[in-house]
């Protein structure tokens, strides 16, 4: 029972166009939603979330959209660096009192200067 | 300002044997998890800790993995008798609120892992 997908294991752009990244969920119950950005060797760090009751949420270059009648939600990056090149995971948050999540396989994501 | 740490970094075992692993919180985090990520997996949850309430265990895959977390702060996840299934990055992660729904999304902060590798 995978409660978060993300269904592209890759993808490549060119510096300064944007990325889109994508996930879909089937659990109605989460709270809100995270992305989480992780190089080789470190340990994920967080990048953006986004409450349920929203459809948006932007920080900088990072949007976050949600479609709640689709259960699907994207992050966009514009413009795409070099330094985005990392593995990025979705994740909800069941709610409750634990706040323990659940991710997606996680999409490689690759900017080509 | 150090972050979430973790020890060893790397640990290479053979199929049958125990395995400790540590979990350094940062310094006031109340809450603290353990994640695993086996090869092209997500990060799958194992067990959560909150200050003295009883853990979460739910995600612990068998009886061989437990956990425990000593006056509030480091915490050591043991996997008896292990099995080549168990190799995988071990993840921590803590984060300093208390969860409930009026305070908005906690950020956890994750150390850098340890990457089992049972043989």
């Amino acid at each position: 029972d995978q409660q978060v997908k993300q269904n592209s294991p890759s993808l490549s752009v060119q510096e300064g166009r944007i990325s889109i990244l994508n996930c879909d969920y089937t659990n109605s119950m989460f709270d809100y939603f995270l992305w989480y950005k992780k190089y080789p060797a470190e340990g994920p760090t967080f990048l953006i979330s986004i409450s349920s009751i929203k459809d948006k949420n932007e920080d900088g270059r990072f949007t976050v959209f949600l479609n709640k009648s689709a259960k699907h939600l994207s992050l966009h990056i514009v413009p795409s660096q070099p330094g985005d090149s990392a593995v990025y995971f979705c994740a909800g948050d069941g709610g409750g009192n634990t706040g323990k999540l659940i991710f997606g396989q996680g999409t490689t994501l690759q900017v080509k200067p | 300002g150090a972050g979430v740490s973790q020890s060893p970094s790397n640990k290479v075992t053979e199929k049958g044997k125990d395995v400790e692993l540590r979990c350094d919180p940062i310094s006031g985090h109340t809450a603290l998890y353990w994640y695993r990520q086996s090869l092209g997996q997500g990060l799958e949850f194992l067990i959560y800790f909150q200050g003295n309430s009883a853990p979460d265990k739910s995600g612990l895959p068998s009886d061989r993995f437990s956990a425990e977390r000593t006056g509030g702060s480091v915490s050591t996840l043991t996997i008896q008798r292990t099995q080549q299934e168990d190799s995988a990055v071990y993840l921590c992660a803590s984060s300093s609120k208390n969860r409930g729904r009026f305070f908005g999304v906690e950020t956890q902060y994750f150390g850098p892992g340890t990457r089992l590798l049972v043989l």
